[in-house]
């Protein structure tokens, strides 16, 4: 079965830094892309960028380029986003999700279960 | 790349059928068939429904079907149930080779 773990709920001040975590199993993780998503609170879903953990590309989506780095290591198949200069509106919660390629097109098969990052001024 | 178009809410009494419009451009929507759909309910991760337009993933109720027209895609449930009280996101991308994927504004679905 096919399951990405992600880590728990964080809370931080504006300006410290944070890396969360996205744990994939039941599939070979090297070979997949992973994406990431924003939500911030009752709002709909963003996409932010995604990396091939095989070579580690990555594409971002332009709004957050330089904002966050997505990151991966595939010999423990985890995948990273981190800030190194929280902001008040990156309070959110971020999901990772597994990207499927068929012969036709490719999509989101599998989240992870999101993680909640609160940040107070 | 803007957001693709959803109607904010859609309501249905159970066991009606509803449908779900989602318009783009001929860059996303509109190109052959990379539109996904997306269920979320309150306070969970989103659940994949329906690919390439209109084929669903193992374990998805039948109640759930894709389609296209031009640069607007959509999701009908028929058979509403009370479980399908949820939002849902449709989600296309330009390009397999960028992967820039974008997403609709999402719709609430209410079961009356």
């Amino acid at each position: 079965e096919v399951q990405l773990v992600q880590s728990g709920a964080e809370v931080k001040k504006a300006g410290e830094s944070l890396k969360i975590s996205c744990k994939g199993s039941g599939y070979i993780f090297a070979n997949y892309w992973i994406g990431w998503v924003r939500q911030m609170p009752g709002k709909g879903l963003e996409w932010m960028g995604t990396i091939f953990p095989f070579d580690s590309d990555t594409k971002y989506r332009p709004s957050f380029e330089g904002q966050v780095t997505i990151s991966a290591d595939k010999s423990i198949s985890t995948a990273y986003l981190q800030w190194s200069s929280l902001k008040v509106s990156d309070t959110a919660t971020y999901y990772c999700a597994r990207i499927h390629c068929s012969s036709t097109s490719c999509y989101l098969d599998n989240w992870g279960q999101g993680t909640l990052v609160t940040v107070s001024p | 790349q803007s957001a693709l178009t959803q109607p904010a809410s859609v309501s249905g009494s159970p066991g009606q059928s509803i449908t779900i419009s989602c318009t783009g451009t001929s860059g996303d929507v509109g190109g052959l068939s990379y539109v996904s759909w997306y269920q979320q309910h309150p306070g969970k991760a989103p659940k994949l429904i329906i690919y390439d337009v209109s084929t669903r993933p193992s374990g998805v109720s039948i109640r759930f079907s894709g389609s296209k027209s031009g640069n607007t895609a959509s999701l009908t449930i028929s058979g509403l149930q009370a479980e399908d009280e949820a939002d849902y996101y449709c989600s296309s991308y330009t390009s397999s080779t960028i992967l820039d994927y974008v997403f609709g504004t999402g719709t609430k679905v209410s079961v009356l």
